[in-house]
């Protein structure tokens, strides 16, 4: 089975600090993708990518960065942590074409 | 842009009862329709999957998902809930690409 790793399950921080979140994924996805998850939002896409070094906006970017340096590894960046941004953090990978995302176990990040 | 239409944000039901949640997209070009359940703290995992073929779609844990296109729906129903079904469910359509549209969710609770 595919694994989706999310580095940590709980995260708090305080306002203001640069924020690292990151995801490994183990089967050789090409695609990797960043959601944040809020109560009656459901999940709204942050940052996406279909390759090493590759990066497109999602539909909220704001306040966010991204870096893919390797295939396996999508690291989501909060470069100044506000509290607006506490959520859950879910990362997912898909293969290219129209397949099945996999899910990490999700990052549930408080910023105080 | 796809939306996705989940019209019930929580479904109360007694065990042993039948469910469906709903859901209805926006477009009317080929999509793929997938149902993704979410336990208490833990990422989305994949219940099952439309791409083609049959429009009656069988999954994991007795839940079926039945394509409508003239409707624009694909609801999910399993015919008896059990106590360990109560989650978050999310339906998502994806269009030509990689893309995926989530809904808001639907809180089933199961009552004892």
């Amino acid at each position: 089975d595919v694994k989706v790793t999310q580095s940590s399950r709980y995260l708090v921080k305080r306002t203001g600090e640069k924020v690292f979140l990151e995801c490994v994924q183990d089967m050789d996805h090409e695609n990797m993708f960043w959601y944040r998850q809020d109560p009656g939002l459901g999940l709204r896409l942050i940052y996406f990518s279909y390759d090493v070094k590759m990066k497109e906006k999602g539909d909220i970017p704001e306040g966010y960065s991204v870096s893919r340096e390797k295939k396996e590894r999508f690291s989501l960046i909060l470069e100044s942590a506000s509290t607006n941004q506490t959520s859950m953090y879910l990362c997912a990978s898909s293969f290219g074409g129209i397949t099945t995302y996999t899910f990490g176990s999700g990052t549930r990040l408080t910023v105080v | 842009a796809q939306s996705v239409t989940q019209l019930d944000s929580q479904v109360p039901v007694f065990e042993e009862a039948p469910v469906e949640l709903r859901c209805n997209y926006s477009s009317s070009v080929s999509v793929y329709l997938f149902w993704y359940v979410q336990y208490p703290n833990q990422g989305l995992q994949l219940l099952l999957k439309y791409l083609s073929g049959s429009t009656l779609v069988k999954g994991i844990n007795g839940f079926e998902a039945e394509f409508n296109k003239s409707q624009t729906s694909f609801h999910l129903r399993k015919p008896s809930v059990h106590i360990s079904d109560t989650a978050e469910y999310f339906c998502a359509v994806s269009e030509v690409g990689n893309q995926f549209y989530f809904g808001t969710g639907t809180s089933l609770t199961v009552i004892p």
